[in-house]
């Protein structure tokens, strides 16, 4: 069975520029996160995803960061515009549901410039 | 607040030695641990959970003890091998249950 998909696995841009993750979860897994991990530490949520409706978003920085699962499968995590700060692995997981344990994707490695 | 914290940033062992990375939280209503392995360039991979009804649960050469007490998590590897190398988080489901909290992360190094 295939684990949790993300692309790309890398990206470069410069300040100011969007840019757009994608993610696709375990087959049959109702519950998605996006997490930011700086490095040296562990990863932190943005966003939980329940299906197709975001229930948790209070960690995501609304005024650049988006996120969306229009059908309650895959997933996309949106910067515009990017910051320096913004340079950081982003990491996609999911599980069963809320109770289940949580399997994450390789994750993006996002270098602002 | 909710926090999750190693006690050691590093563990090296020799190979075949038994490793123990251990983990306090803070928060004495979580109810659900996960120890996790990161290595480099990958994301976090499950490893093993437990539920605070429980304090022991055994894998695959891996063992999680959770001492509800003292607030305290340990991962017991044994036999351990090169491939083990890597990082290692603790991580707490917060109190509203509805995301996992991570620590900082053990570096565990295994020597041939």
């Amino acid at each position: 069975e295939a684990g949790v998909v993300q692309s790309p696995r890398y990206k470069i841009i410069e300040k100011k520029q969007p840019v757009a993750f994608w993610c696709n979860p375990i087959s049959g897994h109702n519950t998605l996160y996006w997490y930011r991990q700086n490095l040296g530490q562990g990863p932190e949520l943005l966003i939980r995803y329940e299906n197709e409706e975001a229930v948790d978003d209070s960690q995501l920085p609304k005024d650049r960061f988006s996120a969306e699962r229009l059908k309650g499968v895959d997933s996309t995590l949106k910067i515009q515009p990017a910051e320096l700060g913004d340079s950081a692995v982003y990491l996609c997981a999911s599980s069963l549901n809320l109770q289940g344990g949580q399997f994450f994707g390789p994750g993006t490695r996002l270098t602002v410039l | 607040g909710e926090s999750v914290g190693l006690h050691l940033p590093t563990l090296s062992v020799q190979e075949g030695d038994n490793s123990i990375i251990n983990c306090a939280y803070s928060n004495s209503a979580s109810d659900y641990f996960i120890w996790y392995k990161q290595e480099s360039g990958k994301g976090p991979q499950f490893i093993i959970d437990i539920r605070s009804n429980m304090d022991k649960r055994q894998g695959q050469r891996v063992t999680v003890l959770l001492n509800k007490t003292v607030k305290h998590l340990s991962l017991q590897i044994a036999a351990t091998q090169p491939g083990d190398s890597a990082v290692y988080f603790c991580a707490e489901m917060n109190q509203a249950g509805t995301a996992l909290i991570f620590g900082k992360g053990t570096t565990l190094s295994v020597s041939s």
